[in-house]
């Protein structure tokens, strides 16, 4: 089945610890993005990136980073430097070819952090 | 002013009435268009796309898109209660290859 896969769904960690998302996707999509959703909230984005070994800050970038590896796979990690890690963090991927431009989102994970 | 920007609802609909949701966007040059529909708890799951002024149908959304006023709707025909969600418009501008996205509309649809 072609998807977006993130894991874990949650994930509980301590405050000053780094924790690290995955986000993996065999749709052989160029782009993929990281959105942060607070409750009632609508989506703000975090990081993205076009191409293996680039990426671009979003809106939010602070307190977070990400790498581009393989082009199947976009991790992001939530450092201790961020003040208000618990959200729920959508990742998404993107075709760059024309007429096939529509984005699609993974499961999700919902992050705690006490 | 925002720059995609939606009534945040809710939105209360009879079952088999029709729901209007709108969704107007700030960057004239914007060429794709987007819906999302995401449940509680869940991850946004795209529903209708539209990259043409006109009118686009998919079973019973329509979306319509207006690109000299600058908005686009979406239209669901005979709403069901599962149709209860929060619906996403999402704009892609005319410069870079992400998505913008308005603030939501909460739909409830009442047996």
């Amino acid at each position: 089945d072609g998807g977006i896969t993130q894991s874990p769904k949650y994930l509980f960690r301590k405050e000053g610890q780094n924790v690290t998302l995955s986000c993996e996707q065999n749709l052989n999509h160029d782009a993929m993005y990281w959105y942060r959703q607070d409750p009632g909230q609508g989506l703000r984005l975090i990081y993205y990136s076009q191409i293996v070994n680039d990426f671009q800050k979003g809106d939010i970038a602070e307190g977070y980073s990400v790498s581009r590896e393989k082009k199947e796979s976009f991790p992001l990690t939530v450092t201790s430097a961020q003040k208000n890690p618990t959200a729920f963090y959508l990742c998404a991927s993107r075709s760059k070819e024309r007429g096939a431009r529509e984005q699609y989102f993974g499961p999700g994970t919902r992050l705690t952090v006490t | 002013q925002k720059e995609v920007e939606q009534n945040s609802g809710p939105l209360s609909v009879p079952e088999g009435a029709i729901a209007s949701l709108n969704c107007t966007y700030s960057d004239r040059g914007s060429q794709s268009f987007f819906w999302y529909r995401q449940y509680s708890g869940k991850s946004p799951e795209l529903i209708m796309f539209i990259y043409s002024n006109g009118d686009k149908e998919d079973g019973r959304f329509t979306a319509q898109l207006n690109k000299a006023s600058q908005y686009v709707s979406l239209l669901i025909r005979d709403s069901q209660p599962s149709d209860s969600a929060t619906y996403l418009c999402a704009v892609n501008k005319a410069a870079g290859n992400k998505l913008t996205f308005g603030g939501g509309t909460r739909v409830l649809v009442k047996p």
